[in-house]
């Protein structure tokens, strides 16, 4: 089975521009959630995606939104980027809903940078 | 505020050692702790996880040890090889709610000398 893929892999953008950052889980996993990894605050839960309804958000503003597909593709959107936006953004693909499946698999992320 | 507190932050073992990190949560209602494993420029990896109805789990030279009274697991890595050397992670979730969102410690940078 193929992973979870994330593009594109770097983005550089300046002060103001929004930024879409898209996310195909692995095949028949349903959920897809997002994170956001900083050196300062680490791994941070952003939202989750599931049957093209959103689950559950973290504690960002509302320039961080999401939306997921039929086919469950996901994309991520940030609008008007600070500098402090700049992070590595993960996705992550889980089955959700199968019994005894925990496991939250992790694409490679996408490195934003912010100017 | 950090639901998931991690320690060390870094940590250097020689090559055969042991390595140990150390986490601890306050939310009674988790009840799944994975540990991921991320090299640089890699997303994070599930190496090993665990439910707090058990209180040992073992898998190859990775075992997590859970004490659900004192809401603290840690992860051992025995006989440390170069290859082990990452950074290391320790999650936690609640399924009561139907929620999957993962808190997730600091992190430990482990660097094993050969």
């Amino acid at each position: 089975k193929a992973g979870v893929t994330q593009t594109p892999r770097y983005l550089i953008k300046t002060r103001g521009q929004q930024v879409t950052l898209s996310c195909s889980p692995i095949s028949g996993h349903r959920s897809v959630s997002w994170y956001q990894q900083t050196p300062g605050q680490g791994l941070q839960f952003l939202f989750e995606y599931f049957s093209e309804t959103q689950r559950n958000k973290g504690n960002f503003p509302g320039r961080f939104s999401g939306r997921q597909f039929s086919n469950s593709r996901s994309e991520m959107n940030v609008s008007t980027l600070e500098l402090g936006d700049s992070a590595l953004y993960l996705c992550a693909s889980h089955p959700r809903g199968a019994s005894g499946t925990d496991t939250q698999y992790f694409g490679p992320g996408t490195r934003l940078t912010v100017l | 505020q950090q639901q998931v507190k991690q320690s060390p932050q870094s940590l250097i073992v020689q090559k055969g050692g042991i390595s140990i990190i150390n986490c601890a949560y306050e939310n009674t209602a988790f009840d799944y702790f994975p540990w991921y494993q991320q090299f640089p420029g890699k997303g994070p990896a599930l190496l090993i996880a665990i439910r707090p109805d058990v209180s040992e789990k073992k898998e190859g030279r990775f075992t997590i040890s859970f004490n659900k009274s004192a809401k603290q697991f840690s992860l051992h890595i025995m006989d440390s090889q170069p290859g082990d050397s990452a950074t290391y992670f320790c999650a936690a979730t609640s399924h009561l709610s139907n929620d999957y969102k993962l808190s997730f410690g600091a992190g430990t940078t482990v660097t094993v000398r050969a």
